[in-house]
């Protein structure tokens, strides 16, 4: 039961520009808690592309940009490439839940 | 560089026990708090567990509160997660992760992720 809303999937042609919505409430994003994205090939270790919402990891391409606004965030891939096709998540704290760290629903990204 | 390689999992009949390993390396293990996140086949990630660096304090999501147990041992640099009770819906991979430190622990991310074990909860 993600409450953070991803659209399912996103697609693009090589060097194309893409972004991912990330939509949460007043109780999570919207409380002002910070937003992180990953990037997971099935099979494989998830990897962190995006901390606090906007800081990217040493090794991390700049083609990946992180924001948020309000109660959502978003994540820009510029100059799409091949290996870029993945499925992409966002994640942050929620506290009308006990208080838990949630994840968004992921998105499929496909390289035309 | 950082790694974290998981271990234990497996299959378990409804209403069983598996203990899950997670072997940390190449940083600094007790000074580190660590999560466990799962996933469900076709599903998307669920943040599972959290346990602080020194093992006071853990923390649970409410699909697992009281069947799930985090725990750690700083000595050898691991970290378990003893799963009582379980149920087909328990059936995921499980990944071990270090939490990111944010300024406060509500912003904390994860990162490095193990490769996962897979669990499979079936008769």
């Amino acid at each position: 039961q993600s409450v953070l809303t991803q659209p399912p999937s996103v697609s693009g042609a090589p060097g194309q520009r893409v972004t991912i919505s990330c939509t949460g409430t007043s109780s999570n994003i919207g409380a002002g808690y910070d937003v992180h994205w990953y990037q997971h090939l099935p099979g494989t270790a998830p990897k962190l592309l995006i901390y606090g919402s906007t800081n990217r990891p040493s090794g991390v391409p700049d083609r990946f940009a992180g924001s948020k606004s309000g109660t959502s965030a978003s994540l820009a891939i510029t100059g799409l490439q091949a290996e870029d096709e993945a499925d992409y998540y966002c994640q942050s704290y929620d506290r009308s839940l006990s208080g838990s760290y949630v994840f968004g629903t992921g998105t499929k990204v496909t390289v035309l | 560089q950082m790694q974290l390689v998981e271990s234990g999992g497996g299959l378990v009949q409804p209403g069983g026990s598996l203990r899950l390993s997670c072997a940390a390396s190449a940083f600094n293990f007790p000074n580190s708090g660590m999560h466990w996140v799962r996933q469900a086949p076709g599903k998307g990630l669920e943040w599972v567990a959290f346990i602080r660096y020194d093992g006071t304090n853990t923390y649970y999501a409410d699909s697992v509160k009281g069947r799930f147990s985090i725990f750690r041992d700083n000595s050898k640099s691991r970290l378990y997660l003893q799963m009582n009770l379980l149920r087909a819906e328990d059936t995921a991979v499980y990944y071990c992760a270090k939490s990111g430190s944010g300024v406060q622990p509500a912003d904390n991310w994860f990162d490095p992720w193990g490769q996962g074990t897979l669990v499979t909860v079936s008769s």
